[in-house]
């Protein structure tokens, strides 16, 4: 059972320009959630999604940032007109439905770093 | 609102030295409790989950409802210990976790 596979693993871009980052969750998994990991700063908790919902985007910022997670293909998490601040990385992390074997464990990915120049 | 705090943000010690992880919660009904661990720039790996009272890598962390804490232990560190550590609460099944600001660990030989 291959991982939570993200990508790209490095992205860099221009102000203004937009960074879309991906992310397959485990096989067997509907939840997916995306974190945000500043420099010398923890994990901030962006959004979480299941197939096709999003369930709680509590953490998105209001502007430029959007998630869906498609019936099919992977999740998307789409930063529009990029600013330097939104240099980070970026976590995603699936578990499986309500009421899994594995309970409330929660896998992550390796992350995709975002450079903004 | 629940919230998670680790106080430290650099804990340096020896090897063979004990390591204690600090983190304290605040949240008013049964929180799910975590210890996630980064090597550098790798994956968050999930180290210990208070509900399964597991020892990994000689890890353990016991939850103290009194004093809303989970903190780590570990009796003799090793270099390899060295990582970010991050404490996380979760208010149940499948619901997102919150994490603390993370403790950079370091083990000098």
């Amino acid at each position: 059972n291959a991982g939570v596979m993200q990508n790209p693993r490095h992205l860099v871009r221009r102000r203004g320009q937009e960074a879309r980052l991906r992310c397959s969750p485990m096989k067997g998994h509907s939840h997916v959630y995306w974190y945000r990991q500043l420099p010398e700063e923890g994990l901030k908790f962006m959004v979480y999604l299941q197939k096709e919902n999003i369930i709680d985007e509590s953490g998105m910022p209001k502007e430029r940032f959007s998630a869906e997670f498609p019936k099919e293909g992977p999740s998307i998490l789409r930063i529009q007109q990029v600013v330097r601040g939104d240099s980070a990385a970026y976590f995603c992390a699936s578990s499986p439905e309500s009421g899994g074997s594995s309970g409330n464990t929660i896998y992550f990915g390796e992350g995709s770093w975002l450079t903004v120049v | 609102a629940q919230r998670v705090t680790q106080p430290e943000k650099l804990l340096s010690v020896f090897k063979g030295a004990p390591v204690e992880l600090k983190c304290n919660y605040s949240y008013s009904g049964s929180p799910e409790l975590f210890w996630y661990v980064q090597y550098s720039r790798q994956r968050l790996q999930l180290l210990l989950r208070h509900i399964s009272r597991e020892s990994i890598k000689g890890f353990t962390a016991d939850l103290n409802k009194g004093e809303t804490s989970f903190h780590l232990k570990k009796p003799f560190a090793q270099e390899e210990d060295s990582a970010m550590y991050y404490c996380a609460l979760s208010r149940g099944d499948t619901d997102k976790l919150i994490f603390g600001t993370g403790t950079r660990l370091q083990v000098f030989p």
